[in-house]
Parts: structure tokens; C-alpha cells; sequence
């Protein structure tokens, strides 16, 4: 079975730009996670989308945007870089409900470069 | 604000011993505990989880202590070998099937098992 998957692996952009990354859950999984991975740090909670609606959202500026699709994917919005944005972007899926609904299964990631 | 504090921050352990990694939680609210191993260029992934109505929990060679009055959990690899040179991450969340789950992570141990 396919697991959380991430497009694209790698990107680099210049300040200013935006960027859009995108995220395949696991099927049958109905909420994703969007967490930013600085280099040294643990990852930091973005937003949480379940059914397509916002379930949560970190402390991050409102540069940052994500949404979901009737599908379940997922794509987290960047708007006017800045180099301190440069870092992993990790996207992680789960049920959404039920005991063991809230268990995250992580992708390999999106390595965001800002120059 | 840290609201999960890891230590160390580094280990070095020779193949076939111990290694422990401790996590101090300051949130009472939080109540799933996960261990995620990250290898380099991959998303992390999730290892074993403690919910805090029990004190310990096994699997295989990775045991999860809970100390709910004292705000910490630790994670004890047994009979370490090089394939478990990796950064471990603890973390913590609040479940709730309407707030959803945002994983609050450790700053992340390296650890090194030599040959």
C-alpha cells in the first residue's frame, strides 16, 4: 500500500515567490497535517484539515495557507518567501476519527530551499 | 514556548546496549505520547506510542516509561544495533475527535550505536 506521498521533493524559490506543495494521504485516511521541519529542530505544527475542514492551525504567519480536497489531498500555500521559510515541509496523514483515529503516518517530505 | 523538552540532545551507545532518551512534558492536557525515528532525507516515523493509563508499554526491543506525576516519558532502546543510529523525536497531543491532534514535538536526539 501506498503511504503519505509528497510532491515535489525538492524545490527552490527566491524571496518573495510563492510556493505551492502538495500531499496524497494514505487511503482511506481523512485528515492531514502540515508540519514545517527546520534543519536541528523538531517539526512544528502548520494546520490539521479533517474532511476538508480546518481542524487546527499553529503559530505561523497568514502567508501560510492550506486547504483539502473532496479527494482528502492536500496542498499547503506559501505566499511572499522568506529565507527563514527554507526547510522541510512534512505532511502527515491519519483515520481523523475513532480510537486510533488520530495516529499521524508521516511522508518523506518536501525540502524547501529559499534563496 | 517549548512545551516538550527532550534531552539528550545527542548519544553515543555501543552495539548491544541501552539507550535511553527522556522527554519532560509541562501541559497536563496532553494525553497520547509518541516516539517518531527520523533517518536522513526521510519523513519520521512513528515507532511506539503510550497513552497515560498505563505506566509502561513493550515492543520488541523499544520500551515507552510513563510517569504521569512527574511530566515525563522516556524511550529505551534495548540491545542497540547500528541500523538504530537515527534521530528520535518524542512528542505529545491533546486528542479530541472535533480539535483534532497537533503533535507537539521534542527538539530530537541523535543517536549513534558504533559497531
Amino acid at each position: 500500500d501506498a503511504g503519505v506521498t509528497q510532491s515535489p521533493t525538492h524545490l527552490i524559490k527566491t524571496r518573495g515567490q510563492h510556493v505551492t506543495l502538495r500531499c496524497s494521504p494514505i487511503s482511506g485516511h481523512k485528515s492531514v497535517s502540515w508540519y514545517q521541519q527546520v534543519l536541528g529542530q523538531g517539526p512544528q505544527f502548520i494546520f490539521q484539515y479533517y474532511e476538508k475542514e480546518e481542524r487546527g492551525r499553529g503559530n505561523f504567519p497568514d502567508r501560510f495557507s492550506a486547504r483539502q480536497f473532496p479527494n482528502y489531498s492536500s496542498e499547503l500555500n506559501v505566499n511572499a518567501l522568506l529565507l527563514g521559510d527554507s526547510a522541510l515541509y512534512l505532511c502527515a496523514s491519519s483515520l481523523g476519527r475513532g480510537q486510533w483515529g488520530n495516529i499521524q503516518y508521516f511522508g518523506a517530505g518536501t525540502r524547501l530551499s529559499v534563496l | 514556548q517549548q512545551q516538550v523538552k527532550q534531552s539528550p540532545q545527542s548519544l553515543i551507545v555501543q552495539k548491544g546496549g541501552i539507550s535511553i532518551i527522556n522527554c519532560a512534558y509541562e501541559n497536563t492536557a496532553f494525553d497520547y505520547f509518541p516516539w517518531y525515528q527520523q533517518f536522513p532525507g526521510k519523513g519520521p516515523a512513528l515507532l511506539i506510542a503510550i497513552r497515560p493509563d498505563v505506566s509502561e508499554k513493550k515492543e520488541g526491543r523499544f520500551t515507552i516509561s510513563f510517569n504521569k506525576s512527574a511530566k515525563q516519558f522516556s524511550l529505551h532502546i534495548m540491545d542497540s544495533q547500528p541500523g538504530d543510529s537515527a534521530t528520535y523525536f518524542c512528542a505529545a497531543s491533546k486528542e479530541g475527535e472535533t480539535s483534532g491532534s497537533r503533535l507537539t514535538f521534542g527538539e530530537g536526539t541523535q543517536l549513534t550505536v558504533n559497531p
